[in-house]
């Protein structure tokens, strides 16, 4: 099982460019969320899917969508990127009724310039 | 508001130099404390679940123990392999995990 995969690795916007990146699971699972990470901050939750079809937001899910069409994949667009967002960004999934057991990807540096 | 602390920042010991690293947390209906290592430049790997004030896990060098404010992870004897940043969550409802800041670990050989 290759667990979950992210792409890009890297990336780098101009301020008002859109994009979206990329998480695949294939551990059949029904959980899947979105987290970034930003220096002192820990992580946190922007965007999360129970499922396919069902999303909801995080702590911080202002500039970015989700949306769940296959249990396998649950990418994040932002829509017009700003200096703000620069982060790293970390797909997870889990089991259903496990969020707090959670696999996580590689992760995605994105440089907003 | 749930909110998780954890303490401190970073820790460099020596080779061998137990130690503990603490979480305290404030959440209404706890419904789990988590534990994650994060290597440099890769994703938190998921280490222990913890439900009630008493647990204790044990892993290797690590051992996971929760009260009803704080967990506390205990590094025994801890080789340089163990250097890492340690995470620590707890679930806010059932679907949201809420991260501590993280401790930076360094071992020195």
């Amino acid at each position: 099982n290759a667990g979950v995969t992210q792409t890009p690795k890297f990336q780098v916007l101009k301020t008002g460019q859109s994009m979206t990146l990329q998480c695949a699971q294939d551990m059949n699972h029904e959980y899947m969320s979105w987290y970034r990470q930003d220096p002192g901050m820990g992580l946190r939750l922007i965007h999360y899917s129970v499922g396919a079809g069902i999303t909801d937001q995080g702590e911080v899910p202002n500039g970015y969508n989700v949306s769940r069409s296959t249990t396998e994949d649950f990418p994040l667009r932002l829509l017009s990127a700003a200096p703000s967002q620069t982060s790293v960004y970390f797909c997870a999934s889990s089991y259903s009724g496990q969020a707090g057991k959670q696999y996580f990807g590689p992760g995605t540096r994105l440089t907003v310039t | 508001e749930d909110q998780v602390t954890q303490s401190p920042e970073a820790l460099r010991l020596q080779e061998g130099e137990s130690s503990s690293l603490n979480c305290s947390y404030t959440v209404s209906g706890l419904r789990g404390l988590f534990w994650y290592r994060q290597d440099p430049g890769k994703g938190p790997e998921f280490l222990f679940t913890l439900y009630s004030a008493g647990e204790e896990k044990e892993k290797e060098r690590l051992k996971a123990t929760l009260t009803k404010k704080e967990s506390f992870l205990h590094i025994t004897a801890p080789k340089p392999e163990d250097s890492a940043t340690y995470l620590c969550a707890v679930l806010k409802g059932a679907q949201k995990l809420v991260f501590g800041q993280g401790t930076r670990l360094t071992i020195n050989p």
